[in-house]
């Protein structure tokens, strides 16, 4: 099945503890991308890949850090997490330049204390 | 980017077709419009993508004026599972920039 995964689903940590969040995709797609969405700001874009090693920020990158090792994965990782950061996060992905048709992951809900 | 404007919400009835207009008076030659629907703590799901004209599929037609300053979303039919947000996304190359939404919510 063609499917996005982020890991964990729930995550309830405290400040400053570094922790990642994993994106895997199984649909060999070039963009992959990472969104918060908080009550009232919508969807908002933190960082995006369009293919391995190439990374760029989106509107709201920082605090947040990005890698792209393999087309698959696209791991979230928040070096010092702050309560600013307690937030809904989406992974997605899509195949190329020639289609805007993202697969959005279940999402991964974060709590900071 | 082109910036979106959505109506903030809409009303409809079962059965009804509903049509939400997204405006984006910048938007440039190369860009693609695009929708999608979220339901609450879900991701969004893509709806349809189109440039110009008039795009049909299985669930929704996009219609796309001349000057592309705005798109019009058609939902046939609606029944109380196409309650949900509705975002209109105009994507330029790498970006894809979610604006505010139209929160609809269809009644029996």
């Amino acid at each position: 099945e063609a499917q996005v995964t982020q890991n964990p689903r729930y995550l309830i940590t405290v400040t400053g503890k570094k922790l990642t969040v994993t994106c895997s995709q199984n649909m060999n797609h070039e963009y992959m991308s990472w969104y918060r969405q908080d009550p009232g700001l919508g969807l908002r874009q933190i960082y995006y890949s369009m293919n391995v090693e190439v990374t760029d920020k989106g509107d709201v990158p920082e605090g947040y850090k990005v890698s792209r090792k393999e087309k698959r994965n696209f791991p979230l990782i928040l070096e010092s997490p702050s309560p600013n950061q307690t937030s809904l996060y989406f992974c997605a992905s899509r195949p190329g330049t020639s289609s805007y048709e993202q697969y959005f992951g279940p999402g991964t809900r974060l709590t900071v204390t | 980017l082109a910036k979106t404007t959505q109506p903030i919400s809409m009303d409809s009835y079962e059965g009804q077709e509903v049509n939400i207009t997204c405006s984006h008076n910048n938007i440039a030659t190369n860009d693609y419009i695009t929708w999608y629907q979220q339901f609450p703590s879900q991701g969004p799901r893509f709806i349809i993508q189109g440039y110009k004209t008039k795009v049909t599929n299985e669930v929704a037609s996009l219609f796309i004026p001349a000057d592309r300053k705005s798109s019009t979303l058609s939902l046939p039919r609606v029944s109380l599972s196409d309650t949900a947000v509705y975002y209109c996304l105009v994507a330029e190359g790498d970006d894809m920039r979610f604006g505010a939404g139209t929160r609809l919510t269809v009644k029996p």
